[in-house]
């Protein structure tokens, strides 16, 4: 079945360094690919997306890279602040009818001040 | 801003018990999602409804779990009886259409005694 793998599963960097987080999906059928942002105890909220048509895809310090071929895409953090510090999930959308939603495990970043 | 509302926030209960999680979507969305959320892993999709009609619940565990959204606007997940390893956070989302953003809920923190 449909699945996403996501690495690291912890991440810890220094204020100010940059932060990567990898995934890669198993649905060549794939086309649409999120990232959510989860504080702890709170809902996860989307904080950059990407579709298949598109390689590349950036708003501020927050960008992500696909790369179809691989089945491969990965979220890239700059400048990271210590407010940065939650957990990130990466999912991916299948195009058949239902466009379910699969979800990588997570990353845990750590920003240290 | 509208938000994907859940109740009750937190429930406890004892194994073998009844209980009902409900979730009101943004107005107007058509598609509605439940996931759950072990401690430590990424949501996992229980059951998918476009309008009133159920798309995906492959992975919803039909000799206990039970979804319905009978007129297509708000919607009820009862875990019936409950086990210890239901023990989770049901995260309810939605969306405008398939292809759409996902807006979760805050989600309904469930412990199993």
């Amino acid at each position: 079945g449909e699945n996403v793998e996501q690495h690291p599963s912890t991440l810890s960097v220094q204020e100010g360094d940059s932060a990567v987080i990898k995934c890669t999906y198993s649905d060549s059928a794939s086309n649409y690919f999120p990232w959510y942002k989860q504080e702890l105890g709170k809902r996860p909220q989307l904080i950059i997306d990407i579709r298949s048509n598109v390689g590349e895809k950036k708003d501020q310090r927050i960008a992500v890279t696909l790369n179809k071929t691989a089945k491969h895409f990965s979220l890239h953090i700059t400048e990271t602040q210590p407010e940065d510090s939650a957990v990130y999930f990466c999912a991916a959308r299948t195009s058949n009818n239902t466009g379910k939603l699969i979800f990588g495990q997570g990353t845990t970043l750590q920003v240290k001040p | 801003e509208a938000e994907v509302a859940q109740s009750p926030r937190y429930k406890i209960t004892e194994k073998s018990q009844a209980v009902a999680f409900w979730c009101d979507p943004i107005s107007g969305h058509a598609t509605l999602y439940w996931y759950r959320q072990i401690l430590g892993q990424g949501p996992e999709l229980l059951v998918q409804f476009q309008d009133e009609s159920v798309v995906d619940d492959s992975q919803l565990p039909k000799d206990r779990f039970s979804a319905e959204r009978l007129k297509g606007v708000d919607s009820t997940l009862k875990i019936q009886p409950a086990e210890l390893g239901d023990s989770a956070m049901y995260l309810c989302a939605s969306s405008s259409g398939g292809a759409g953003e996902l807006f979760f809920g805050e989600g309904s923190r469930l412990t199993v005694l």
